[in-house]
């Protein structure tokens, strides 16, 4: 049962321009949305998150969106640099239990 | 601040054999995940311990994995025996109590022959 989805496996972006990554979940329970970074051969590391009663939050270059009557949250990455290449995964929790419920994941290439 | 330290980061074993994972997390978390991450899916929460106490196993295949953490601290997570479809990294990570977000390790690259 696929609670958290990402349905682009890929993504490749020039740089400079904006990187728009997409996740779906199916559980209204969340309470908080979260996206990691990975970069081969290393643990995911966290990336910024954002609370089920807030629909934006915004670090830097990267703010996520949530909309939760379309249960759908994007990360927005501007401008894209190549260093942002890496995969992205979204998770989201459930305050009860701690546990997190991660989507799989869409490879980001941003091209020189 | 140290972060979440995993040994061994790779491992090759044949199937039917037993295998040992080592996690230490980072001091003062006092929750621990292991998740397994199979190649191109995302990582599934294997176990959960608060403390020495487990929160959630239950999704862990009780019949050939267990996972210890027996003060509180480091832990470790065993295959015994493995088999083929055990081959995927397994990623450790710790949480402070009452934080929302997950530090995790390298992990651990396995492979069953």
């Amino acid at each position: 049962d696929q609670q958290v989805k990402q349905n682009s496996p890929s993504l490749s972006v020039q740089e400079g321009r904006i990187s728009i990554l997409n996740c779906d979940y199916t559980n209204s329970m969340f309470d908080y949305f979260l996206w990691y970074k990975k970069y081969p051969a290393e643990g995911p590391t966290f990336l910024i998150s954002i609370s089920s009663i807030k629909d934006k939050n915004e670090d830097g270059r990267f703010t996520v969106f949530l909309n939760k009557s379309a249960k759908h949250l994007s990360l927005h990455i501007v401008p894209s640099q190549p260093g942002d290449s890496a995969v992205y995964f979204c998770a989201a929790l459930r305050n009860t239990g701690n546990q997190f419920y991660f989507g799989t994941g869409t490879s980001l290439t941003v091209i020189p | 601040e140290a972060g979440v330290a995993q040994s061994p980061r790779y491992k090759i074993i044949e199937k039917r054999q037993s295998v040992a994972f080592w996690c230490n997390p980072i001091s003062g978390h006092a929750t621990l995940y292991w998740y397994q991450q199979i190649l191109g899916q995302g990582p599934k929460l294997l176990i959960q311990f608060q403390n020495n106490g487990v929160v959630d196993d239950s999704q862990l295949p009780k019949d050939r994995f267990s996972a210890e953490r027996l003060k509180g601290v480091d832990s470790t997570l065993k295959i015994q025996p493995a088999k083929l479809e055990d081959s995927a990294v397994y990623l450790c990570a710790s949480s402070p109590a009452g934080g929302p977000n997950q530090y995790f390790g390298p992990g651990t690259r396995l492979l069953v022959l």
